[in-house]
């Protein structure tokens, strides 16, 4: 079945870009839109930008200057490049697959640590 | 953006027991309303998406209602494996947003 896997580093410092890559094993990245998600800890969810398989984004207002997702097809991967980080940056970070650009997410990869400081 | 306000925050209920939770969004989201369950350190799971449609594999006890600003997630005869936190989402507008959450614990 398919799987998300985020991978990358734990830990950034302040004013750094954070940096990490989601893998889509067990199926194709092909037709379907890829979302990425945060969690600070012991918080609630808010989603960070999508990209479709295609390369077109949408990115969430509060995060946009920030923010660039990319997708390389061939090793069915997709990134996420979040710039000048603070410690309110610190979140689990997810992967997710969603069937259209307004859908529900319906596959989550486990989610990666993300500690912002010096 | 969508404000998306669950509640309660917390339910105590005792296992067997049925439970109801409830999400508000500040305008209209038609049906495009899904709820997630997320247990400790787990990814979230979707359980519902188009306000009532279960997702694939989710049990026959979970049930959403509702249309518009007002949404029911309805939890019957709790199993151990349902305590846990739910959040419901928005995708009817951009930003997507999902609610703070409601915690069902075992009383």
């Amino acid at each position: 079945q398919v799987q998300l896997q985020e991978s990358g580093p734990g830990l950034v410092k302040p004013s750094e870009t954070l940096s990490l890559t989601c893998t889509v094993s067990g199926g194709s990245i092909s037709r379907y839109y890829w979302s990425w998600i945060r969690q600070p800890p012991g918080k609630g969810l808010e989603w960070i930008g999508y990209i479709f398989y295609s390369g077109s984004t949408n990115y969430n207002p509060s995060l946009k200057s920030r923010v660039t997702i990319s997708v390389d097809t061939s090793n069915n991967q997709f990134s996420l490049n979040l710039g000048s980080v603070t410690a309110a940056d610190t979140a689990v970070y997810y992967c997710a697959r969603h069937v259209s650009a307004m859908s529900s997410f319906n596959l989550w990869g486990r989610g990666t640590l993300v500690t912002v400081s010096s | 953006e969508i404000v998306m306000a669950e509640s309660p925050a917390t339910l105590s209920v005792s296992p067997g027991e049925s439970a109801t939770l409830s999400c508000r969004a500040s305008q209209s989201v038609s049906s495009n309303l899904a709820w997630y369950q997320q247990k400790p350190g787990q990814a979230p799971r979707l359980l519902i998406y188009g306000a009532s449609t279960r997702a694939t594999g989710i049990p026959a006890r979970f049930s959403g209602s509702g249309s518009g600003t007002e949404f029911t997630l309805t939890i019957s005869s709790l199993q151990s494996e349902d305590f846990a936190v739910y959040y419901c989402h928005q995708y009817n507008d951009w930003p997507l947003t999902f609610g703070g959450g409601s915690r069902v614990e075992i009383k």
